[in-house]
């Protein structure tokens, strides 16, 4: 059974900073991976995915890499902002093409 | 850029009564998702649907449960008696392809419901 695990689970850092959040799964047989933005009590936002085939997705100050062999991924956001402060949540679709959450990193950046 | 759009945002009810949770799919997507997340809890699969039937469904969605999409642009999710445990964010999801297309799903707002 598939199982998604994030760290840290709660992150906070100065505005400016750049940062790394981890996602990990014990199943490699996933056709893709995709990091979402969750602001409290609202919806999920797509940042970027990542197809099984794939090794990293830009986009702006968001970069994210898959290891799928080793069952990796990290999301990199680069010159953090206030504005960035949220949840982010990692999802692999598994070989019954469900997704499967992680339980999220909780960022905040200070101003 | 297109969205998912689920009506309402909050919905409240007691327990024992039936609810509809509604949602408009991008229209071109052929592939359609209920998932749910309890306060404080992972997001969690419920069901998906495609060409007018169920492909897979998740052990919550139980008999209580049903899915429906009425008519081409509406996809809804009912639950026949509420029960306190059903209280959660319920999300719509749409994709492309089964296994998302190049643009991976794509979630609504959610609908919280609170069963009372």
């Amino acid at each position: 059974k598939q199982e998604v695990t994030q760290i840290p689970a709660a992150l906070s850092v100065p505005e400016g900073e750049n940062l790394v959040l981890n996602c990990s799964f014990t199943d490699s047989a996933i056709y893709n991976l995709q990091w979402f933005r969750q602001d409290p009590g609202k919806g999920l936002t797509s940042l970027l995915l990542i197809q099984s085939s794939q090794r990293e997705q830009t986009s702006g100050r968001l970069n994210a890499s898959l290891d799928k062999s080793s069952g990796r991924s990290t999301l990199y956001i680069a010159a953090s902002q206030p504005g960035d402060s949220a949840t982010y949540l990692c999802a692999v679709m598994d070989s019954s093409y469900k997704l499967i959450f992680g339980s999220g990193t909780r960022l905040l950046v200070r101003p | 850029e297109p969205e998912v759009t689920q009506t309402p945002s909050h919905q409240v009810t007691q327990m024992g009564q039936e609810v509809i949770l509604r949602c408009v799919p991008i229209s071109n997507h052929l592939y359609f998702y209920w998932y749910r997340q309890i306060l404080g809890q992972k997001v969690e699969f419920l069901v998906s649907f495609y060409n007018n039937e169920i492909s897979e469904k998740s052990e919550i969605f139980d008999d209580q449960f049903s899915v429906e999409r009425p008519d081409g642009s509406n996809f809804t999710l009912k639950i026949r008696s509420t029960k306190l445990e059903d209280s959660a964010m319920y999300f719509c999801a749409s994709s492309e392809l089964r296994t998302g297309g190049a643009g991976g799903y794509t979630f609504g707002s959610g609908t919280r419901l609170t069963v009372v």
